[in-house]
């Protein structure tokens, strides 16, 4: 199993460009969540997924957009990426509540907006 | 919502040594603390939980103490080892439903061989 994978590992943007994130698990897992991840601020969840089809903004959404088409693909969008969202984004998937509770996170996508 | 704090942000000790972690959590409702290592460049990993059914878990050098009364948890590492130097962050949550952890801001444990 690879497990939790990202897509792409590094990216650097000009201010106004657009992009997406790519997560992919194989694990089966219902629960898929987006968190950026900058100094000192710990983990901040930006959407997340309970299962296919369905998204939910979570503690800082603004200027991101997710879908979640297939059960194991969860997108996080950028429209007009903005300086502010320098950032490291960390994707995490977790099975089902009766599954237990241990998130399993991605390697990391470290994005820089000039 | 929940609201977990974290302290202390860097702890630095000789290898050998104990650390301590602490937390505190503002929502009653939270059943579920996991804790969390990651190493510098490398993604967060799960090293132990606790469930607010138990006031104490053990696995080897790391132990967790929880008390649901003061609302806090504290994550305990003996011995510690270069190997240990990482970032260690709490979470809190309940976990039925959504299931949306709320993460600490994080440690900064550094091991002096």
């Amino acid at each position: 199993n690879a497990g939790v994978t990202q897509t792409p590992k590094f990216r650097v943007l000009k201010t106004g460009q657009s992009m997406t994130l790519l997560c992919a698990q194989d694990m089966n897992h219902e629960y898929m969540y987006w968190y950026r991840q900058d100094p000192g601020m710990g983990l901040r969840l930006i959407h997340y997924s309970v299962g296919e089809g369905t998204t939910a903004k979570g503690e800082v959404p603004d200027g991101y957009n997710v879908s979640r088409l297939k059960k194991q693909n969860f997108l996080l969008g950028l429209e007009s990426a903005a300086p502010s969202q320098t950032s490291v984004y960390f994707c995490a998937s977790r099975p089902g509540t009766s599954r237990g509770n241990e998130q399993f996170f991605g390697p990391g996508t470290r994005l820089t907006v000039l | 919502g929940e609201n977990v704090e974290q302290h202390p942000s860097t702890l630095s000790v000789q290898e050998g040594d104990s650390a301590v972690i602490k937390c505190t959590y503002s929502d009653s409702a939270s059943n579920y603390f996991p804790w969390y290592k990651q190493e510098l460049g490398k993604r967060p990993q799960l090293i132990i939980d606790i469930r607010s059914n138990v006031g104490e878990k053990k696995d080897q050098r790391i132990a967790v103490t929880l008390n649901k009364t003061a609302k806090h948890f504290s994550l305990h590492i003996t011995e510690t080892q270069p190997e240990d130097s990482a970032v260690y962050f709490c979470a809190a949550s309940y976990s039925g439903g959504s299931y949306i952890p709320t993460f600490g801001r994080g440690t900064s444990l550094i091991v002096h061989p």
